[in-house]
């Protein structure tokens, strides 16, 4: 069965460094990658998609994911995180055979310290 | 990218009472999904809803509990029935729109 995994559940990081959110997918299939993003208070918007083409891919706000079709991943990376993107980050994959049904993964929050 | 609101944002409700959940999309899709976000979980479909067929229901959710109208291609609606606190969660409908999916911002849910 499809699945998504999230290996970081909660991340602290100050502002000004490094961030790396792991995404993990099981399904031997085609797929479409997602990240989105849920600020407090604000409803899920989309920050970055993959659907074929070249696997790292840019999104809003300086983030930018990597497509590793051998590793099944889909990190998604910012260079330098600001007290704003204090949220929850949520991967999705979605097949492309058969219905379209997206499956989420459990999403990592995420607290950046001014 | 397509916008989507619901009503009503939030709730307080009985156990054993029913709530109706309205979704309004700005233009008109073929599917349509509903979702539930439990507190501290991520989402789980709940089910797919087509203009013009009967919804499609994933493992665990019912029909009876979770009836689903879909008389046009803007409109939605998805009914909690006989709730219980175990339905206390966020209801998100969800759209699909240029291969991607776009979400409502959710009907929050407490049932007593």
């Amino acid at each position: 069965a499809q699945s998504v995994s999230q290996h970081n559940h909660h991340v602290i990081l100050s502002e000004a460094a490094s961030l790396e959110l792991g995404c993990n997918y099981s399904y031997g299939g085609t797929v479409n990658l997602f990240w989105y993003v849920q600020y407090p208070g604000q409803h899920l918007q989309l920050l970055l998609k993959y659907f074929s083409g070249d696997p790292l891919v840019k999104g809003i706000k300086g983030f930018e994911a990597e497509f590793i079709k051998s590793k099944f991943s889909f990190n998604l990376r910012k260079p330098s995180v600001q007290w704003s993107d204090t949220a929850e980050y949520f991967c999705a994959v979605m097949s492309v055979s058969g219905t379209y049904k997206y499956i989420f993964g459990t999403g990592t929050r995420l607290k950046v310290l001014a | 990218s397509a916008v989507i609101s619901q009503k009503p944002s939030r709730d307080i409700c009985q156990r054993g009472t029913s709530l109706t959940i309205q979704c309004q999309v700005d233009s008109q899709v073929t599917m349509m999904f509903w979702y539930r976000q439990q507190p501290g979980q991520s989402l789980t479909l709940i089910a797919t809803a087509n203009q013009g067929s009967e919804a499609t229901y994933e493992s665990g959710f019912v029909i009876d509990k979770f009836p689903i109208s879909r008389p046009n291609l803007t409109f939605s609606t998805l009914t909690v029935s006989n709730m219980s606190p175990e339905d206390s969660s966020i209801y998100l409908c969800s759209v699909e729109w240029g291969k991607s999916f776009y979400f409502g911002p959710g009907t929050r849910l407490l049932v007593l």
